[in-house]
């Protein structure tokens, strides 16, 4: 399957500890993108990458969230100390170039209890 | 105002209806344009671009408006398995993709 892939899929964890998710784009992808979806809204931007470089982060990421992209390839997102407010889907997605479409990964659902 | 607004629906249709969807954008800038299809639980899934000129794909067109800052989705012959929620996608330049919160259909048998 040569599509986008994220890890893990489910994420179950227990306020304030930390947890990593991890995302492959598609391989001729430069740009890669977070999202987080709650039920009910369209997907909301995170932040996103131009390889390996870090180009755009929303308000809606706090000091808890850090995203990563070394050597252009996978990234990951970390969220700190997580707050029952962080749960939600982390959707990544990858793309050839700007102003093209995106295509998402299966998404990773994170449950903060 | 939402940058991107969709009516939520629900739209219940029967198997064979048409139905169409309108979705409204608040930057004048915006420079590209999608449509995305949602099943429960799943990732969005690219449905198909919208064109200026209008584009069509089988039983699916899609129409842009620049003067009234909207964009169409037509559904023709609608089958059961068009149930899903359409996403309507944004670009307003650099990267920047806002989406609507979406309209659900379900097409009823």
């Amino acid at each position: 399957d040569t599509g986008v892939s994220q890890d893990p899929r489910h994420k179950i964890t227990k306020r304030g500890q930390n947890v990593t998710f991890r995302c492959d784009p598609i391989s001729e992808h430069n740009r890669l993108y977070w999202y987080r979806q709650t039920l009910g809204q369209g997907p909301e931007f995170l932040t996103y990458f131009q390889n390996e470089a870090q180009l755009e982060k929303s308000r809606l990421l706090s000091d808890r969230f850090s995203a990563e992209r070394p050597k252009g390839s996978f990234s990951t997102l970390e969220i700190q100390r997580t707050e029952q407010g962080d749960s939600a889907m982390y959707l990544c997605a990858s793309s050839p170039g700007t102003l093209n479409e995106q295509y998402f990964g299966p998404g990773t659902r994170l449950t903060v209890t | 105002r939402k940058e991107v607004e969709q009516d939520p629906g629900p739209f219940n249709v029967p198997e064979g209806a048409t139905v169409a969807f309108n979705c409204t954008y608040s930057n004048s800038a915006s420079q590209s344009f999608f449509w995305y299809r949602q099943d429960c639980r799943k990732e969005p899934k690219l449905l198909m671009s919208v064109y200026s000129s209008g584009n069509e794909d089988g039983r699916f067109t899609a129409q842009l408006n620049r003067a009234s800052q909207y964009i169409s989705l037509l559904i023709r012959d609608s089958k059961l398995s068009d149930s899903a929620t359409y996403l309507c996608v944004v670009n307003l330049g650099w990267d920047d993709m806002r989406f609507g919160a979406g309209t659900r259909l379900t097409v009823k048998p």
